[in-house]
């Protein structure tokens, strides 16, 4: 168990709709960072937040936007899903913002999408 | 611009002998490198990681990884094979003076075969 959360674990939804998926960070991580895995495209870097401020942004298209709380969880907002959103959407944190100090990134088990 | 490679999508094994997943970086600066593994319905695991130092860095369930600078390599290594350690094994690398985002490679299949 990593200590990341990931809420739901498996959604199915229609084309044009919107979801939203839910992450909680490890205790004490500040940093949270949303990934698409799909089979067409691997493991894709969406977009970081720390602390509550967007530090980086990936592949991350228009229709997806998310956000940190000042409790530190995150929310992705998926909308108006086309049936290609299909993935599984993973969750990860870390304790810092940058990269110098070597930090791990620890994913969640992630958020299972199926657009219908 | 930063990219791993693994180049084997599949890789078969005998139970107790032992295993190599490659995988090759390209990156414009230091890297950092890891290691995760993905059990079947399951998330990404952290494995290991080459920060700096000894250039052969031991991880969790007795894998290792050793960093090439010269060959740009780190390869996952285990020196005898478990049926258990059947799953997908991804490679990812971060710059020292980059984005604390991870680039991944495309994953390689482990099988290991009893």
């Amino acid at each position: 168990d990593s200590g990341v959360t990931q809420t739901p674990k498996h959604l199915i939804t229609a084309t044009g709709q919107r979801v939203t998926l839910r992450c909680s960070p490890r205790s004490g991580d500040l940093s949270v960072y949303w990934y698409q895995q799909s089979l067409d495209q691997g493991l894709q870097f969406l977009i970081q937040y720390y602390n509550g401020e967007e530090r980086a942004k990936g592949n991350i298209l228009e229709r997806f936007s998310a956000q940190q709380f000042p409790d530190l969880h995150s929310e992705l907002n998926l909308s108006s899903l086309e049936l290609g959103d299909s993935a599984l959407y993973f969750c990860a944190s870390s304790v810092t913002r940058d990269p110098g100090s070597g930090n791990t990134i620890y994913f969640g088990e992630g958020s299972w999408l199926t657009v219908v | 611009a930063q990219s791993v490679a693994q180049p084997e999508d599949q890789v078969n094994v005998a139970e107790g002998n032992p295993l190599t997943v490659k995988c090759t970086y390209s990156v414009s600066g230091n890297p950092y490198l890891f290691w995760y593994v993905q059990y079947p319905n399951r998330g990404l695991q952290f494995l290991l990681k080459y920060i700096t130092g000894d250039n052969l860095v031991k991880g969790s369930y007795g894998f290792e990884a050793e960093f090439n600078k010269s060959q740009t390599s780190f390869h996952l290594k285990k020196p005898s094979a478990l049926v258990s350690d059947s799953a997908l094994y991804f490679c990812a690398v971060r710059v020292i003076t980059g984005a604390n985002n991870l680039f991944f490679g495309t994953g390689t299949r482990l099988t290991v075969i009893p």
